[in-house]
């Protein structure tokens, strides 16, 4: 069945530090997928979404490509903030029968002043 | 702008009682999404309603059920309560199935069974 991986957490960073967060995905079809950011003590948001092979997914400085050839949709930020710490889940949707989002584990970061 | 509404945002029950959480979606959506996380899990997928029908189930107990009304709001109904219940329990709305809309979640409903 379709499932995600991410890479695990904690990811620890300095203010200011670049950001990789990766993402690889098995699905049938051409899902979309997503990012969801949840910051402690709340719900989900979605942070980007990418629906087609090659678009970019951008939103808050981070952005991340859907790469049908490697199956990745890695996230990235060239600045991180201290208030950019929250929890991050790499999710796709396969759009088969419903649209119901699988997660990925998620990945906490920590960014330190 | 509206966004999902859930309710109550937080729930204490003792093991074995019933519990009923609420969804209101956002106005114009006819789908809607529920979705359970546990402590340091990620979401799992549990039903979804199109349209006032069930439109897919995923891994929700036998002892949970769930219904979209004319409204469009949904409830979840738990019996039996366990204490591997307690857990966050998202509902996201969207307008349409199969179309990629986004899903917009709600702040979730924290359960704890006691």
């Amino acid at each position: 069945g379709d499932s995600v991986t991410q890479m695990e957490g904690p990811v620890t960073l300095s203010e200011e530090a670049f950001l990789t967060i990766n993402c690889t995905y098995t699905a049938t079809g051409y899902p979309s997928l997503f990012w969801y950011v949840q910051y402690p003590g709340e719900g989900l948001q979605l942070l980007l979404k990418a629906t087609k092979a090659d678009d970019k997914g951008s939103n808050k400085g981070f952005e991340a490509t859907y790469r049908k050839e490697t199956t990745s949709f890695h996230l990235e930020k060239g600045s991180v903030q201290v208030s950019d710490s929250a929890v991050y889940f790499c999710a796709l949707s396969d759009h088969t029968n419903t649209d119901k989002i699988i997660f990925g584990t998620g990945t906490r970061l920590q960014v330190f002043p | 702008a509206a966004g999902v509404i859930q309710s109550p945002r937080h729930l204490i029950k003792e093991k074995r009682e019933t519990a009923t959480l609420k969804c209101y979606p956002i106005p114009r959506h006819d789908t809607v999404y529920w979705y359970q996380q546990g402590p340091g899990q990620d979401p799992q997928f549990l039903i979804s309603f199109y349209e006032k029908m069930q439109s897919d189930k995923g891994s929700i107990p036998d002892r949970f059920s769930a219904q979209q009304f004319s409204d469009y709001h949904s409830e979840l109904n738990m019996s039996s309560l366990e204490l591997g219940d307690s857990a966050l329990y998202f509902c996201a709305s969207s307008l349409g199935m199969g179309n990629q809309e986004t899903q917009y979640f709600g702040p979730g409903t924290r359960l704890l069974v006691l």
